[in-house]
């Protein structure tokens, strides 16, 4: 069965540092895609990014920049140079390309404060 | 264009009371999901829709939970009998056929006494 581990609950940071965000995912699955989503304190969650399995190209996007590594099963996620604005719980996914409509299974959240 | 939307954006209710919460997709999204978001903790997926038909409702805690979408649009999510344990935030997303982007609506957060 497919699973998502973020193992830090909470982290916290002052404005301007970069910030580090884990996420070890299990599947049997040859195909499956994983996600980032962003949910600030009004609660509701903002896609970030997708990757596909078959595709272990860094992403930068922004501020926002993605890992991915498939020899560790994990897709971490960094925030450069911080700000008060991206205090939230980020969520990484994984959905399976076998699974009926390709369903989310989320990890337990990260909680980001910036403080300025 | 429009998000998902979803009513009503609270809804406090006594233990065994009936409730129903709507979901409103992204106008031509044929994929709807609901999801169960406890407090703390990431969404629980508990059911996905394909057209009209229910094609993985495997996440359903029990069988006081139910979910239509009769027109292949709006979906509603009904739970019976409703327990404190059945207090949570419900999140409703929609996706496009072609893509893989679930995109989510704002919850209903819903609260048995």
């Amino acid at each position: 069965a497919q699973k998502v581990t973020q193992a830090q609950t909470e982290i916290s940071v002052v404005e301007k540092e970069d910030v580090t965000l884990d996420c070890v995912y299990e599947t049997r699955d040859t195909t499956y895609y994983l996600f980032w989503y962003k949910q600030p304190p009004s609660g509701e969650l903002v896609f970030l990014i997708r990757r596909n399995s078959f595709d272990e190209q860094n992403e930068i996007s922004g501020r926002y920049s993605w890992n991915f590594q498939k020899s560790t099963s994990s897709f971490n996620f960094t925030i450069t140079a911080s700000q008060v604005v991206d205090s939230a719980v980020y969520f990484c996914a994984l959905s399976e390309a076998s699974a009926a409509g390709n369903k989310l299974t989320f990890g337990g959240g990260t909680r980001v404060l910036v403080k300025p | 264009g429009a998000g998902v939307s979803q009513t009503p954006s609270n809804k406090v209710t006594e233990k065994g009371k009936y409730v129903e919460l709507r979901c409103d997709p992204i106008s031509g999204h044929t994929a709807l999901y609901w999801y169960r978001q406890s407090l703390g903790q990431g969404p629980e997926f508990l059911i996905y829709f394909q057209g009209t038909g229910a094609a993985d409702d495997s996440g359903l805690p029990n069988d006081r939970f139910f979910a239509v979408r009769p027109e292949g649009s709006v979906s509603t999510l009904k739970i019976q009998r409703t327990e404190r344990g059945d207090s949570a935030v419900y999140l409703c997303a929609s996706r496009d056929g072609n893509y893989n982007e679930q995109f989510f609506g704002p919850g209903t957060r819903l609260t048995v006494l």
